[in-house]
């Protein structure tokens, strides 16, 4: 049961256009969202995060937005450089999920100069 | 601090042997974390501890998966014995308590022949 899921596998987009990357949950008990941003051959990292009392956190280039009442949240970046392209994972927690995130397949996002 | 530090960095081995991952959390981070990247599913949560106690292990695909935290600063996960399917990237990641922002080591990429 893929309780994240991030339907788009890739996405691509021209420089300094805005990428916009989706992520749908179905656990209504999920309070805490994040993006980790991926390079090949390295960890995740944390990108950005967001609360479920908020609908949108910004930072920089990065914007989330959480619509609760849809179970969805995407990733905002612009504008959109070569050195964004990675694989963006969404995951969520909180509630019962104690101190774990799931994590979705991820999008692999290409930037092209 | 050096980060969440993962051994081997690549490993080769073949179907029917022993296979030992290894982790070093944060030092001061109590929580941590194995996850298993593939294509299908993306990063799937193996198992956690809490103060080196396994505390969710439903992750964990079989009974040839083993996991251990003998104190605050190693943990290692092993599979005996190896299968081409488990062939994938594992992901250690610690954090502190009550953070949801993770800290992943490099990985260990998995190839059972």
């Amino acid at each position: 049961d893929q309780q994240v899921k991030q339907n788009s596998p890739s996405l691509s987009v021209q420089e300094g256009r805005i990428s916009i990357l989706n992520c749908d949950y179905t656990n209504s008990m999920f309070d805490y969202f994040l993006w980790y941003k991926k390079y090949p051959a390295e960890g995740p990292t944390f990108l950005i995060s967001i609360s479920s009392i908020k609908d949108k956190n910004e930072d920089g280039r990065f914007t989330v937005f959480l619509n609760k009442s849809a179970k969805h949240l995407s990733l905002h970046i612009v504008p959109s450089q070569p050195g964004d392209s990675a694989v963006y994972f969404c995951a969520a927690g909180g509630g019962t999920s104690g101190s774990r995130l799931t994590f979705g397949e991820g999008t692999q996002l290409t930037v092209n100069p | 601090d050096a980060g969440v530090i993962q051994s081997p960095r690549h490993e080769v081995t073949e179907m029917g042997q022993e296979v030992t991952l290894r982790c070093k959390p944060i030092s001061g981070h109590d929580y941590l974390f194995w996850y298993r990247q593939t294509m299908m599913r993306g990063l799937e949560l193996l198992i956690y501890f809490n103060n080196n106690v396994p505390i969710d292990d439903s992750g964990m695909p079989e009974d040839r998966f083993s996991a251990k935290m003998p104190n605050a600063s190693f943990s290692t996960l092993k599979i005996q014995p190896s299968e081409p399917r488990d062939s994938a990237v594992y992901f250690c990641a610690s954090s502190e308590q009550g953070l949801y922002g993770y800290t992943f080591g490099s990985g260990t990429r998995l190839t059972v022949v």
